[in-house]
């Protein structure tokens, strides 16, 4: 069975610094992109950007370039998301999802298998 | 960056009868390679998360029951649920995943008449 399984939630201060995880089983790690996706308190679904971890290719939203990094370790077939600095803002549940992938890598597409999301909450 | 623009933001609908949702494009998502749209829908009810539906703007996922049909083409998208069932509470989601970054519709909420 394919399964993305996400780290639990966190409760952090501003400024403090962040890592999730996303552990993936029942396939292939290094032959899909896998991705995270922001769902804000009652709001909708944010594509925040994806790696390939088969070569470390990474891609971002513009709206999230330089605010977070995704990395993964392809050791423990393991995605990664992270905040060097986190702003109350920040307060969201964090979603990571495997993309349908052709080619190599070559091609992406939607999302096709979810992890049940990690709560991130950043209070003073 | 795509724009996705959905319609309505909520609707009611009585059981058993039929729910439209219209999802637009700012830019063409057919893919010129396949003949085929870039193009999902995913279902996301309280407290789970996303549930993919529909891809390729019509076909469906395996498991989806046939209520749930996806058309549309170019740039103008419709999920349409017959016989509306309780179990069909929820939030809708368009996705294009023909450019980076694959952007999501605001979401339309269903809910029962």
């Amino acid at each position: 069975e394919v399964q993305l399984v996400q780290s639990g939630a966190e409760v952090k201060k501003p400024g403090e610094s962040l890592k999730i995880s996303c552990k993936a089983s029942g396939y292939s790690f290094t032959n899909y992109w896998i991705g995270w996706v922001r769902q804000m308190p009652g709001k909708g679904l944010e594509w925040m950007g994806i790696i390939y971890p088969g070569d470390f290719d990474t891609r971002y939203s513009p709206s999230f370039q330089g605010q977070v990094t995704i990395s993964a370790d392809k050791s423990i077939n393991t995605a990664y998301l992270q905040w060097s600095s986190l702003k109350a803002s920040d307060t969201a549940m964090y979603y990571c999802a495997r993309l349908l992938t052709m080619v190599r890598g070559t091609y992406f597409y939607y999302m096709d298998v979810w992890g049940r999301g990690t709560t991130v909450t950043v209070s003073s | 960056d795509i724009v996705m623009t959905q319609s309505p933001d909520s609707l009611a609908v009585s059981l058993g009868e039929r729910a439209t949702i219209n999802c637009k494009s700012s830019l063409s998502v057919l893919n010129g390679s396949n003949n085929k749209n870039n193009l999902a829908w995913y279902q996301q009810k309280p407290g789970q998360p996303p549930k993919l539906l529909i891809t390729w703007s019509s076909t469906r996922e395996s498991g989806v029951p046939d209520r749930f049909s996806g058309s549309g083409s170019g740039t103008d998208f419709t999920l349409t649920i017959n016989s509306l069932q309780a179990e069909d509470v929820a939030v809708y989601y368009c996705q294009q995943y023909y450019s980076s970054p694959h952007t999501f519709g605001q979401g339309t909420k269903l809910e029962i008449k």
